[in-house]
């Protein structure tokens, strides 16, 4: 069964850190794009950030300026979230998702999400 | 950026009857969107990628049309089960990946 689990959300103050971690199971995580999606409480979705299958392409939302960093281990079958200087807006449940699409020179399926983790609370609260 | 624009914002109809979503893009998406079921406190499940095509698992009575930029769901018959909130996505020229408001699909 393919499994994405979330860890590390919690309370921090304006301005703090939080990294994030998604533990993947039942698949071969090396072998897709990772991405993050984050809901603020009562709103709509949101994509974050992506990442290719070896790390060596990342995309971000551009709202975020340099705060946040995606990275991957494919030797632990996980994926991260480096949040810095966060702040009241970002507060929101953060998932972690496979994206089941592939990209080759003649065919780009890249930019859906399935399956999603059930998702990390993050306060930003002083 | 590609906004995505989700009608109505909520929907109230009963068990039984079919239930036509609607989501309109800024500009052109191609066949590039997708479909999200939540319910409260669960993640998003996919429903419909590429415009057309059911994700695995997802019943028959769930459908997806259009292209260009207009885009609807229909749930041909609603299950008790299917009360939830559906978003439209759309990976066009990605990024950004961008998300519609979501329509919320009540009693």
């Amino acid at each position: 069964e393919v499994q994405l689990v979330e860890s590390g959300g919690g309370l921090v103050q304006p301005g703090g850190s939080l990294r994030l971690s998604c533990a993947a199971s039942g698949f071969t995580f090396s072998s897709f794009w990772m991405s993050w999606v984050r809901q603020a409480p009562g709103k709509g979705l949101e994509w974050v950030a992506s990442i290719k299958q070896d790390g060596s392409d990342k995309y971000y939302v551009d709202s975020l300026m340099g705060r946040f960093t995606i990275s991957r281990d494919n030797a632990k079958d996980s994926l991260y979230l480096q949040m810095n200087s966060l702040r009241a807006e970002d507060t929101a449940v953060y998932y972690c998702a496979r994206d089941p699409g592939q990209k080759t020179p003649t065919v780009n399926t890249l930019g859906c999400f399935d399956p999603w983790g059930q998702g990390t609370l993050v306060t930003v609260s002083s | 950026e590609i906004v995505l624009t989700q009608s109505p914002a909520t929907l109230s109809l009963s068990p039984g009857e079919r239930a036509t979503l609607s989501c309109r893009a800024s500009q052109s998406v191609s066949s590039s969107l997708a479909w999200y079921q939540q319910k409260p406190g669960q993640a998003p499940r996919l429903l419909i990628y590429d415009a057309s095509n059911r994700a695995t698992g997802i019943p028959a009575r769930f459908s997806g049309s259009g292209s260009g930029t207009d885009f609807t769901l229909t749930i041909s018959s609603l299950e008790p089960q299917d009360f939830a909130v559906y978003y439209c996505q759309q990976r066009s020229n990605w990024p950004p990946i961008t998300f519609g408001q979501g329509t919320r699909l009540e009693i």
